[in-house]
């Protein structure tokens, strides 16, 4: 079975702090996503990797940064971290081809 | 731009009832259509749409892709209240990133 791993389920950090959100997929895929999922707003994408070193900013990259030094991992980082950055993040994985997409748990960050 | 969007956002049927969920969208190059289900966790992976016409079946989940006029609807028929879940509809459009378009999804509530 495909394994999509984030490193904490629920976090809470202060304003101002930065917050490093991890990722690790155990199925050697080349793709790996950052969603964040808000009420009425549906999954919108903040960064993601389609090779190792590689990034490219999605809908919403702002006050984000992400990093890939590995293939199997996939950090999130918020600089210095804000009220309206408290949401469920979600991390994702696929193949190049662009087949379905697995997901991890989630993180239920909040920010105070 | 391109866009998924998702009908209706949200539902509340009673056990038993059938349910027909909407997801419409307009993308270049279109590869396929995902559908997830999301409980209190990660979304799991439904269905795969990639070819019009051709019902994709699982259980009492069902689920049709119109290429021609851009939607997909998945069907839930004798519904349980184990099925009360958020739904998720994803594009993949044609490129070598294997990016997910998110539409903003539907909460399915469904009562005893």
């Amino acid at each position: 079975d495909v394994k999509v791993t984030q490193s904490s389920r629920y976090l809470v950090k202060r304003t101002g702090e930065k917050v490093f959100l991890e990722c690790v997929q155990d199925m050697d895929h080349e793709n790996m996503f950052w969603y964040r999922q808000d009420p009425g707003l549906g999954l919108r994408l903040i960064y993601f990797s389609y090779d190792v070193k590689m990034k490219e900013k999605g809908d919403i990259p702002e006050g984000y940064s992400v990093s890939r030094e590995k293939k199997e991992r996939f950090s999130l980082i918020l600089e210095s971290a804000s009220t309206n950055q408290t949401s469920m993040y979600l991390c994702a994985s696929s193949y190049h081809e662009g087949t379905e997409a697995f997901f991890g748990q989630g993180t239920r960050l909040t920010v105070v | 731009e391109d866009k998924v969007v998702q009908s209706p956002l949200s539902l509340v049927v009673h056990e038993g009832d059938t349910v027909t969920l909407n997801c419409s969208y307009e993308v270049t190059n279109f590869r396929s259509l995902l559908w997830y289900k999301q409980e209190k966790k990660a979304p799991t992976f439904l269905f795969m749409l990639t070819s019009s016409g051709i019902e994709k079946k699982s259980g009492r989940l069902s689920s049709i892709l119109d290429k021609k006029e851009l939607f997909s609807i998945l069907n839930i028929t004798a519904t349980q209240t184990g099925d009360s879940a958020i739904y998720l509809c994803a594009v993949v459009p044609s490129s070598n990133t294997g990016k997910l378009i998110f539409g903003q999804g539907t909460t399915l509530q469904v009562k005893p």
